[in-house]
C-alpha cells in the first residue's frame, strides 16, 4: 500500500464547474498537507498547505483535511483554463522534510 | 528573483552510461533536494542538503546515483552506471534558510527539472 494514495484521473470538466480533488494517506504521523500544481513541462508550485486537520480557503481554493478518516481534499471554484495541470498531494511529518507525494490527478478545465 | 536553475533540461543517453544534471538554487536558500518523478507518479525524495552538508539520502540508490553539493551552493547529482528505470525527471527545490515548520517563508521551489531518457 502506497503511503499516500491518489486518483491519477484525467479529470475534465467544463469551466465555471466545482473540482474536487482527493488523496488518502496511511501514515498517522503525517502532520503538514500540501497542494502542489504542475503545469506541462515545469516543475510543481505550492498552491497551498495545512497543518493537521481543518480548512484553509484562499481565493478561489480550498484545502480541507480531516486526519481522523486520513482524507485530504482540494476544491477550486470557478474553474478556469488556466487551472488546467497535474495537482499533487503532498504530505510530511514536519514541514518540508521528506515530502510524500501521491502520483498526481491531470485536470482539464474545457472552455 | 530568479527561480532555481537547472541544466541540462533533457538528455537522452544509453544504458550503463553516466550523466550528470546540475542546479543552483536560489539565492540565499541553505537546503537543496533532489526528487526524481518517474511519468505518471509524484517525486520522490532522493537527497537533501542543509548547506553542504546530507540531512537524508536513505532514498538515494547509493550504488549508482550520487550527489555532492560544493561550498553549500551550486549542487551535482550523477548517474553511473544508468538503468532504463532511470529515465525520469530529475527535480531540484531549495527551500529558506530554515527548515522545518512549515510557513509562507519557507515553502519549496521546484526547478523546472533535467529530463532523462535511458535506451
Amino acid at each position: 500500500q502506497k503511503e499516500v494514495e491518489q486518483d491519477p484521473g484525467p479529470l475534465s470538466v467544463p469551466e465555471g464547474a466545482i473540482v474536487s480533488l482527493n488523496c488518502t494517506y496511511s501514515n498517522s504521523a503525517f502532520q503538514y498537507f500540501m497542494w502542489y500544481r504542475q503545469y506541462s513541462r515545469k516543475g510543481p508550485e505550492l498552491l497551498m498547505y495545512t497543518y493537521s486537520s481543518g480548512n484553509k480557503e484562499d481565493g478561489r481554493f480550498t484545502a480541507q483535511v480531516d486526519k481522523s478518516s486520513k482524507y485530504i481534499s482540494l476544491f477550486i471554484r470557478d474553474s478556469q483554463p488556466s487551472d488546467s495541470a497535474t495537482y499533487l498531494c503532498a504530505t510530511s511529518n514536519f514541514g518540508n522534510e521528506k515530502l510524500t507525494f501521491g502520483t498526481g490527478t491531470r485536470l482539464t478545465i474545457i472552455p | 528573483e530568479a527561480g532555481v536553475a537547472q541544466s541540462p533540461r533533457y538528455k537522452i543517453i544509453e544504458k550503463r552510461q553516466s550523466v550528470a544534471f546540475w542546479c543552483n538554487p536560489i539565492s540565499g536558500h541553505a537546503t537543496l533536494y533532489w526528487y526524481q518523478q518517474i511519468l505518471g507518479q509524484g517525486p520522490k525524495l532522493l537527497i537533501q542538503f542543509q548547506n553542504n552538508g546530507v540531512v537524508d539520502d536513505s532514498q538515494l540508490p547509493k550504488d549508482r546515483f550520487s550527489a555532492e553539493r560544493l561550498k553549500g551552493v551550486d549542487s551535482t547529482l550523477k548517474i553511473q552506471p544508468a538503468k532504463l528505470e532511470d529515465s525520469a525527471v530529475y527535480l531540484c527545490a531549495s527551500s529558506s534558510p530554515v527548515t522545518g515548520a512549515l510557513h509562507s517563508g519557507n515553502t519549496i521551489y521546484f526547478g523546472e527539472g533535467s529530463w532523462l531518457t535511458v535506451v
